[in-house]
């Protein structure tokens, strides 16, 4: 079945400092890929998606690369700040059937100032 | 557009007592879904719908039911809570548009079964 393997946390890192959280997935066919933020006492929300090979998503200064041949999808940020400070999750969706997400184990990230 | 909505946020149960969870989207959405997800870890499908009337296990449906009679809501419910039902559940929902798999969650609830 799918599945998604994130790297384990926590991750503490100073202001500014470049991020990277790597995740890598197993999936049949052709999966759209998925990077969901969680603030404190929140719900997930999605930071940025790629839905083919080669895609790259971005936002908030976020990026990830939809990389097929070594099915992964690392998120990276340039400089971090005090308030990206979440728990982030990589997931994927197949696309077809019931389109669930599956979630990695998710990733604590502490920025600090 | 309020989204996803969930009642209540917290809650604690005695083992062996019933409730339950409660889920509303006004955004149309045909699929929803309940998820849970543990301390330390991702979150895992409990059930899922794909409209009215149709409902569906994910990987971890024992002790759980689920109701899907209008297309916004999509109740869970807990029939003998245990302690290993302890955790926080979100729902979320999402549109049948595509492959492109959107999913809009709502705020989650934390349940403590004592």
């Amino acid at each position: 079945g799918d599945s998604v393997t994130q790297m384990e946390g926590p991750v503490t890192l100073s202001e500014e400092a470049f991020l990277t959280i790597n995740c890598t997935y197993t999936a049949t066919g052709y999966p759209s890929l998925f990077w969901y933020v969680q603030y404190p006492g929140e719900g997930l929300q999605l930071l940025l998606k790629a839905t083919k090979a080669d895609d790259k998503g971005s936002n908030k200064g976020f990026e990830a690369t939809y990389r097929k041949e070594t099915t992964s999808f690392h998120l990276e940020k340039g400089s971090v700040q005090v308030s990206d400070s979440a728990v982030y999750f990589c997931a994927l969706s197949s696309g077809t059937g019931r389109r669930a997400l599956t979630f990695g184990s998710g990733t604590r990230l502490q920025v600090q100032p | 557009n309020a989204g996803v909505t969930q009642t209540p946020k917290f809650r604690i149960l005695k083992i062996g007592q019933s409730m339950t969870l409660q889920c509303t989207q006004d955004m149309n959405h045909n699929y929803m879904y309940w998820y849970r997800q543990d301390p330390g870890m991702g979150l895992k499908l409990i059930y899922y719908s794909v409209g009215a009337g149709i409902t569906d296990k994910g990987e971890v449906p024992n002790g759980y039911n689920v109701s899907r009679s209008t297309t916004e809501d999509f109740p869970l419910r807990l029939e003998l809570a245990a302690p290993s039902q302890t955790s926080v559940y979100f729902c979320a929902s999402s549109n049948d548009r595509g492959t492109y798999n959107e999913q809009f969650f709502g705020p989650g609830t934390r349940l403590t079964v004592l």
